[in-house]
């Protein structure tokens, strides 16, 4: 079974400011790691994925994440963040073969501040 | 908007009553998932179809059945509610069998609120 552990419930930052949000996840097969964000009162959108190729992958608003194998890490960075980003941020993983079931992480809320 | 449609936007109802929630995936895709959040479990998968095949079980529970029609919408029906089913349910779509199926779109959800 795949497990996800996204180490911060909550992280407060300054717009403009630079922002790390962590996951790490644990599993005995290949994954592939994906990063939802739900904005408020709205269902989950797709951000970014790693299936394979590069281990860095960007999204089209800034935000990028690089896969670590070793460190089991999918860590999701963005050098300056702006209000519109506060949301929540969920780490998921899928584990490659048939089964296309997403194991998510409990989020983390970015909140962006002026 | 994702495509993925999910009716009830919202649902009160009491204690020991079934409810029928309502999901259409996107034009084309042959994949639902449900989903199921709350607050002390977070984002939990239910179960898949494929087709109209279920396709695999989370943590459903056993007074919990979903079914995939022909025309590839999907019910998921709830019964003998408790007050711990009171949750967010979304519904999810992905395409056919390829590595696109990873990625999935999700539907705007139903609050489910048991009282």
């Amino acid at each position: 079974a795949q497990s996800v552990t996204q180490l911060d419930s909550q992280v407060p930052v300054f717009e403009e400011a630079p922002v790390e949000l962590r996951c790490n996840y644990s599993s005995s097969v290949s994954v592939y790691l994906f990063w939802y964000v739900q904005y408020p009162n709205q269902g989950l959108q797709l951000l970014l994925k790693y299936l394979s190729g590069s281990t860095l992958v960007e999204s089209i608003n800034g935000f990028e994440a690089e896969f670590n194998k070793s460190q089991t890490s999918f860590h999701l960075r963005k050098p300056s963040v702006h209000i519109s980003d506060t949301a929540e941020y969920f780490c998921a993983v899928s584990r490659t073969g048939s089964n296309y079931k997403l194991t998510f992480g409990k989020g983390t809320l970015l909140t962006v501040n002026p | 908007d994702s495509g993925v449609t999910q009716t009830p936007k919202h649902l009160i109802t009491a204690t020991g009553q079934r409810v029928t929630l309502r999901c259409s995936p996107r034009s084309g895709d042959l994949s639902v998932y449900w989903y199921q959040q709350s607050l002390d479990q977070g984002l939990q998968f239910l179960i898949q179809y494929y087709n109209g095949e279920e396709r695999a079980k989370g943590n459903i529970l056993e007074r919990f059945s979903a079914q995939q029609f022909p025309d590839l919408h999907s019910e998921l029906n709830l019964s003998s509610l408790e007050l711990g089913d009171s949750a967010l349910y979304f519904c999810a779509s992905s395409p056919r069998d390829t590595i696109a199926s990873y990625e999935q779109y999700f539907g705007p959800g139903t609050r489910l609120t048991v009282t």
